[in-house]
């Protein structure tokens, strides 16, 4: 079974800054791994996702991820955020024994101010 | 194009109405799975499905039910509904290194 833990329920961040935001699995099992961005009342669309190879991962809208594998972390960056990006964001994980069956963050809350 | 859709996008019921909740996909997909959105718990998965015939329970199955005859369909079924219940439902399909969502069906329960 996996576990995962976003460690920021809320990320207030002025535009233009960057943003780093923190998640923490755990897994008795290899493992993927997956961001998502949720807008209001909207559903969910994928960021990102590693399943192997390179540790770090690009997505689209400039973010991208680095998995390290030592500190079970998975945290998304951005190097200078728009108000475009106030959105809710996951983190996902799945074993790789078990392809699309993801165990979900609580979600961090991003709220970018000009 | 491909897709995933869900029936109703809204939906209100009563106390102890059954209530079924559809999910099409044409990906054709054999892994299909319900997740529901509530506020500090992110999704959590109720049952999913890896092939017609196969369902699964998930983290939170209890007062729910999932029956798989084709493989372009996973209905989610709330046998008696109740106030904890309330909640943004999504459907989910992967296959060959794809995974898509659904746009989600919110359920109250009065």
């Amino acid at each position: 079974a996996q576990s995962v833990t976003q460690l920021d329920s809320q990320v207030p961040v002025f535009e233009e800054a960057p943003v780093e935001l923190r998640c923490n699995y755990s897994s008795s099992v290899s493992v993927y791994l997956f961001w998502y961005v949720q807008y209001p009342n909207q559903g969910l669309q994928l960021l990102l996702k590693y399943l192997s190879g390179s540790t770090l991962v690009k997505g689209i809208n400039g973010f991208e991820a680095e998995f390290n594998k030592s500190q079970t972390s998975f945290h998304l960056r951005k190097p200078s955020v728009h108000i475009s990006d106030t959105a809710e964001y996951f983190c996902a994980v799945s074993g790789t024994d078990s392809w699309g069956k993801l165990q979900f963050g609580a979600g961090t809350q991003v709220v970018v101010t000009p | 194009d491909a897709e995933i859709t869900q029936s109703p996008r809204h939906k209100i019921t009563e106390t102890g109405r059954q209530v079924t909740l559809a999910c099409h996909q044409t990906w054709n997909h054999n892994n299909m799975f319900w997740y529901r959105q509530d506020l500090g718990h992110g999704l959590r998965l109720i049952h999913y499905s890896y092939g017609v015939q196969d369902t699964n329970k998930g983290e939170v199955s209890d007062g729910y039910s999932v029956s798989r005859s084709n493989t372009e369909d996973l209905p989610l079924t709330l046998e008696s509904a109740a106030s904890s219940q309330t909640s943004v439902y999504f459907c989910a399909s992967s296959g060959n290194g794809q995974q898509f969502f659904g746009p989600g069906t919110r359920l109250t329960v009065l």
